[in-house]
């Protein structure tokens, strides 16, 4: 089975342009979370989808948005990006309903804004 | 909200000893999840062992094994056997049962280091 697939793996923009980063989830998972991992910040939640629906949202600008396709694929989308957006984004994805299932991580895009 | 939080940024060990890696977090729910993932240079988050807050027995994969104390908020991961392959940084993690979806708040990661 496919794990969760991320693309592109490396980006590089500048300030002010905007930046699309894609997300395929695990066959048959309908759960799709983001995360912003910068090594001052750590690792924090951006966004969940489920079911082409934000369930979740973190404590990010609008500038930060997403969105999940029929097939459970998604899109993150950075607009007027700034310096501080460069960061190692990543996308897990989750089976829903029942008991909860851990998530499965992609290998991130690594974003660099110059 | 809930935070997590490693205090040992790095901690090394030699192969084939054991270490523990130190978590606390701070909730009001009363069911949750705890994990600990493992992150090496490949970037890939993988899970290495989850406990679920209701069950008192430490949950324990194969050289991993974790303290879970809920009345300290306390849980600790023990790598027995340490293997080169375990270096790695390390983050434990919390999920919500209260509360819908899937959501992971994370600590700030313990960068482990084996020594041949």
């Amino acid at each position: 089975k496919a794990g969760v697939t991320q693309t592109p793996r490396y980006l590089i923009k500048t300030r002010g342009q905007q930046v699309t980063l894609s997300c395929s989830p695990i066959s048959g998972h309908r759960s799709v979370s983001w995360y912003q991992q910068t090594p001052g910040q750590g690792l924090q939640f951006l966004f969940e989808y489920f079911s082409e629906t934000q369930r979740n949202k973190g404590n990010f600008p609008g500038r930060f948005s997403g969105r999940q396709f029929s097939n459970s694929r998604s899109e993150m989308n950075v607009s007027t990006l700034e310096l501080g957006d460069s960061a190692l984004y990543l996308c897990a994805s989750s089976l829903d309903g029942g008991p909860p299932q851990p998530q499965h991580f992609g290998d991130g895009t690594r974003l660099s804004i110059l | 909200a809930q935070t997590v939080t490693q205090s040992q940024p790095e901690m090394s060990v030699q192969e084939a000893e054991t270490v523990t890696l130190s978590c606390t977090y701070d909730t009001s729910e009363s069911d949750y999840y705890l994990f600990w993932y493992k992150q090496p240079p490949s970037r890939q988050m993988i899970l290495v062992i989850r406990q679920e807050a209701y069950k008192q027995q430490n949950a324990t994969e194969n050289r991993f094994s974790v303290n879970f104390q809920k009345a300290a908020k306390s849980f600790s991961l023990k790598i027995s056997d340490s293997q080169l392959g375990d270096a790695a940084m390390y983050f434990c993690a919390y999920r919500s049962r209260e509360t819908s979806g899937s959501r992971l708040t994370f600590g700030e990661g313990t960068q482990l280091t084996v020594n041949p």
